[in-house]
């Protein structure tokens, strides 16, 4: 009954090193949403995609990049992580509002957390 | 910024009401009061939500003042699973997405 799943569950990379999380889900919903959680504060939304068009914070930091290359699947890319990076990176899905307004759940994967040596 | 503010903690006896205020005095008329949790390492889960109607739903009931500038999140007979941060939350359209921006939360312990 997986909705949302996130892999890998835990992601250890090096000071410097590219990573990527990856993110799918089995809802066909067309928004997803990548948030940024770190250790005692609340999530913080980074960027999402509706449908192809990707949306970005004003306060993304350029390291961090997305990709989707189709419905199902989504990615997050930090392309020199940093020791302040360090955090859980959820990914999340929802309906079209303007088609659903009347049922507009987020559904959230489990998160990835990611250690920077 | 978050428009919404919560007591940092709550304690709430197991079997109890747990009644979860949030202040919202700066949302417009067609912003939605939305309702999250999150439980330890686990991404947040919806609860509820509503606009000017107090709603009920299996796992909760949001009771929303006429004036819209506070609500209060209410879990009618509390368990040890309901231990986590509830997130009050006013949601933000952006066109066919939804932006959540969360506040600091209240974590809320259910006690034996």
């Amino acid at each position: 009954d997986a909705m949302v799943i996130q892999n890998p569950r835990y992601q250890v990379t090096q000071f410097g090193k590219p990573v990527t999380l990856s993110c799918s889900q089995t809802l066909n919903h067309n928004v997803m949403y990548w948030y940024q959680q770190k250790s005692s504060q609340a999530p913080k939304l980074l960027f999402h995609y509706y449908d192809k068009d990707f949306n970005n914070e004003a306060d993304t930091p350029d390291n961090f990049q997305s990709r989707r290359p189709n419905t199902s699947f989504c990615f997050l890319d930090i392309r020199s992580p940093g020791l302040g990076d360090a955090a859980m990176y959820l990914c999340a899905t929802s309906r079209d509002l303007l088609t659903y307004s009347s049922y507009n759940e987020q559904f959230f994967g489990p998160g990835t957390r990611l250690t920077v040596l | 910024d978050a428009k919404t503010t919560q007591p940092p903690s709550m304690d709430c006896a197991e079997g109890r009401a747990a009644n979860l205020p949030c202040n919202h005095s700066t949302i417009s008329g067609n912003e939605y009061v939305y309702w999250y949790r999150q439980i330890h390492s686990q991404g947040p889960q919806y609860i509820i939500h509503g606009l000017k109607n107090n709603e009920t739903n299996e796992m909760a009931s949001l009771i929303i003042t006429e004036d819209r500038k506070s609500s209060t999140l209410i879990l009618p007979h509390a368990t040890l699973r309901d231990t986590a941060v509830y997130y009050c939350i006013a949601l933000v359209q952006i066109q066919g997405a939804q932006k959540l921006v969360f506040g600091q939360g209240t974590r809320l312990t259910i006690n034996p």
